[in-house]
């Protein structure tokens, strides 16, 4: 069981690029989200899915879009990236909704420059 | 928006003294999510409090929810090396359905 797995771990992007983070979770959770974490900020919602099928805004969505590509798979694409982009990102899974404790995966580290 | 305010921001103590980190919030909440990220790590879900006054034990920790349920608190009692961390609240209520995390408080132990 490996709960919820990122790819990849590690990414340098030139401002300008594209790139898609890859989320998938082997729970048979309904709910996934997409976060950044940036220093003495926390965390900030980007995107969720609450259930396959459907996607949803979070506080942070400018620069990002997201696929719900099934029930297991949910990843987060930047089509024209930019330094204000650099950031940690972490995606989570949780049974059905923000009232259920959620998975966090291990995280990417993406640097733009 | 909601926010969710959280304090200290930094808090450094010697191996067995006590730790405490408090959650705010602007509005009432239905329910308060903590999380504890280790240092290079993610996220884990340590509780999770909905009741008014819900008060909750794990070992050396004690989670409270406000009678209000608008603030929250995690205590450590006698702390250890492995308690090091950051220690975030996330919280849900009002007209946001969605989780709001605190900026967390980062403990660090002097051994």
């Amino acid at each position: 069981n490996a709960g919820v797995t990122q790819t990849p771990k590690f990414q340098v992007l030139k401002t300008g690029q594209s790139m898609t983070l890859q989320c998938a979770q082997d729970m048979n959770h309904n709910s996934m989200y997409w976060y950044r974490q940036d220093p003495g900020m926390g965390l900030r919602l980007i995107y969720y899915s609450a259930s396959e099928g459907t996607t949803d805004k979070g506080e942070v969505p400018n620069g990002y879009n997201v696929s719900r590509l099934n029930k297991r798979e949910f990843s987060l694409r930047l089509e024209s990236a930019a330094p204000s982009q650099t950031s940690v990102y972490f995606c989570a899974s949780s049974g059905q909704g923000f009232g259920y404790e959620q998975y966090f995966g291990p995280g990417t580290r993406l640097t733009v420059t | 928006g909601q926010q969710v305010m959280q304090i200290p921001q930094y808090q450094h103590v010697q191996e067995g003294e006590d730790f405490t980190t408090y959650c705010n919030s602007s509005t009432t909440l239905s329910n308060i999510q903590w999380y504890k990220q280790r240092p290079g790590g993610h996220p884990v879900f340590l509780i999770q409090l909905v009741k008014s006054g819900e008060v909750k034990k794990q070992k050396r920790l004690t989670f409270q929810f406000g009678e209000a349920k608008k603030n929250s608190s995690l205590h450590i009692t006698a702390t250890q090396t492995t308690d090091v961390g950051t220690y975030f609240c996330a919280g849900r209520g009002g007209s946001n359905y969605k989780l709001t995390f605190g900026k967390g408080t980062l403990l660090t132990v002097n051994p």
